[in-house]
């Protein structure tokens, strides 16, 4: 079946470094993901829809300048989490969708902002 | 707006019992909803679509019922076992993506 990969798993760094976070469809060509984030004990929220090879849209409310999204390939977007803060601090999860109705989402990154 | 509620609090139960988690929607008329399960510090995991034209789904111990004219989804674990112990989403076509309920803890003893 249709594989998401997402690295890192965990991250932790210090506040007003940049993080980067890799999503990859492994078996399949993805020419939109998503990126969302998750709070404890609550539903994903979408950041934003990643498209390869043009801009992303961002979801109101969501910092474009603060979370850059590139999608440079069918297979491959990235979320840059930058001048992080502890606000950042959550759970990023990526999806792409494999087929008409399936949606496939990456294990997550805990992103901890010391 | 439109707005996807599932049971906020854990549902708990006993090993061998059926579980029914609830999945109710307002100002949807979704052609398809589906069900997630997640796992702590894990991404979602697809488990069942069930169509607008389908009353009823069926996978293994899995079953899932949609009302469209009640807007609401019921998914059912039956035979559960303690390792079906997880957070259940709901999810809805939304205008690019996925629209998920805040999800129900399900928690299974032995």
């Amino acid at each position: 079946g249709a594989v998401v990969s997402q690295h890192p798993s965990r991250v932790i760094c210090k506040s007003g470094t940049s993080v980067k976070i890799e999503c990859r469809s492994l078996d399949f060509q993805a020419t939109t993901m998503f990126w969302y984030r998750q709070f404890p004990k609550k539903s994903l929220m979408l950041m934003a829809t990643s498209n390869e090879g043009s801009k992303a849209t961002y979801e109101q409310g969501v910092e474009k300048d603060k979370f850059l999204i590139n999608h440079a390939s069918l297979t491959l977007s990235t979320l840059t989490v930058t001048s992080a803060h502890p606000e950042d601090s959550s759970f990023y999860i990526c999806s792409a969708r494999a087929d008409s109705y399936g949606y496939t989402f990456g294990s997550g990154t805990r992103l901890t902002v010391v | 707006s439109q707005k996807i509620e599932q049971n906020s609090e854990a549902l708990n139960i006993q090993e061998g019992k059926t579980a029914t988690l609830t999945c109710n929607y307002t100002n949807y008329s979704p052609a398809y909803l589906q069900w997630y399960r997640q796992d702590p510090g894990r991404g979602p995991v697809f488990l069942l679509l069930i169509r607008e034209n389908e009353k009823e789904k069926r996978k293994e111990r899995l079953k899932v019922t949609f009302d469209t004219t009640l807007k609401q989804s019921l998914f059912h674990i039956t035979a559960s076992q303690p390792a079906d112990s997880a957070t259940y989403l709901c999810a809805l076509p939304g205008y690019s993506t996925l629209t998920f309920g805040k999800g129900t803890m399900l928690l299974v003893s032995p």
